[in-house]
């Protein structure tokens, strides 16, 4: 079965300083596709960026980026230069292969960032 | 911009009460979804529909039900609510791509936190 794991609960990171959110998944199939959402305190789930698994390079969106390591079977996202606003649960997701429209979520890393 | 809305951001209801959780996206998007979040649990996905008055159960369906007679509405439904069913409901909606490396993503709603008392 498809699995998404998270093991980090919790990080903190100073601000401006690089932080990195593990995420490790499992699937037996070779086309799928990883996402990471932020979800402020307000709730809402914000897209941040995506990795195909055919994609050769890395993701990278801005300050972030995805370290994707196939042969691992992971995924993690590294927020460069944190800053206070980035405090916030994060959450890695996966797309089913065969149910293609619906994702798998981890269960979150809150990352704190302080001055 | 995509553009989903949930009727309430706060609900409190008690043991018995029939609920009813709106959700309307506004890009003419074919795929809604309704997941609950739940502190250590990340979030599960409890119903969705890829059509109007088309509907599919997802990991945790028990105690709820969905309706969507259109296609930018999809609504959740407690049946007779319980206290186990306090919990962070989220909505999403999403082109239908029909490829699991496609890059579009879900656009989620702002989240209805449920206390059932």
């Amino acid at each position: 079965a498809q699995k998404i794991t998270q093991t980090q609960p919790g990080m903190f990171v100073q601000e401006k300083e690089a932080v990195t959110l593990d995420c490790t998944y499992d699937t037996s199939d070779p086309s799928y596709g990883l996402f990471w959402y932020k979800q402020p305190s307000s709730g809402e789930m914000i897209f941040l960026i995506y990795q195909g698994s055919y994609d050769q390079q890395n993701a990278t969106e801005g300050r972030y980026s995805l370290n994707f390591q196939k042969a691992r079977k992971s995924a993690n996202l590294v927020i460069s230069a944190s800053q206070l606003g980035d405090s916030a649960m994060y959450f890695c997701a996966m797309r089913e292969r065969f149910n293609t429209d619906k994702l798998i979520f981890g269960t979150g890393t809150r990352l704190q960032v302080f001055p | 911009d995509v553009k989903v809305t949930q009727s309430s951001r706060y609900l409190v209801k008690r043991t018995g009460e029939k609920v009813f959780l709106e959700c309307v996206q506004d890009m003419d998007h074919e795929n809604m979804f309704w997941y609950r979040q739940d502190p250590g649990l990340g979030l599960r996905l409890i119903y969705f529909s890829y059509d109007v008055k088309m509907k599919e159960k997802g990991d945790i369906p028990e105690g709820y039900s969905v309706s969507r007679e259109k296609k930018e509405r999809f609504s959740l439904i407690l049946e007779s609510a319980s206290t186990n069913q306090t919990s962070m409901y989220l909505c999403a909606s999403s082109l239908s791509q029909g490829a699991p490396r496609s890059q579009e993503t879900q656009y989620f709603g702002p989240g209805t936190r449920l206390l059932v008392l």
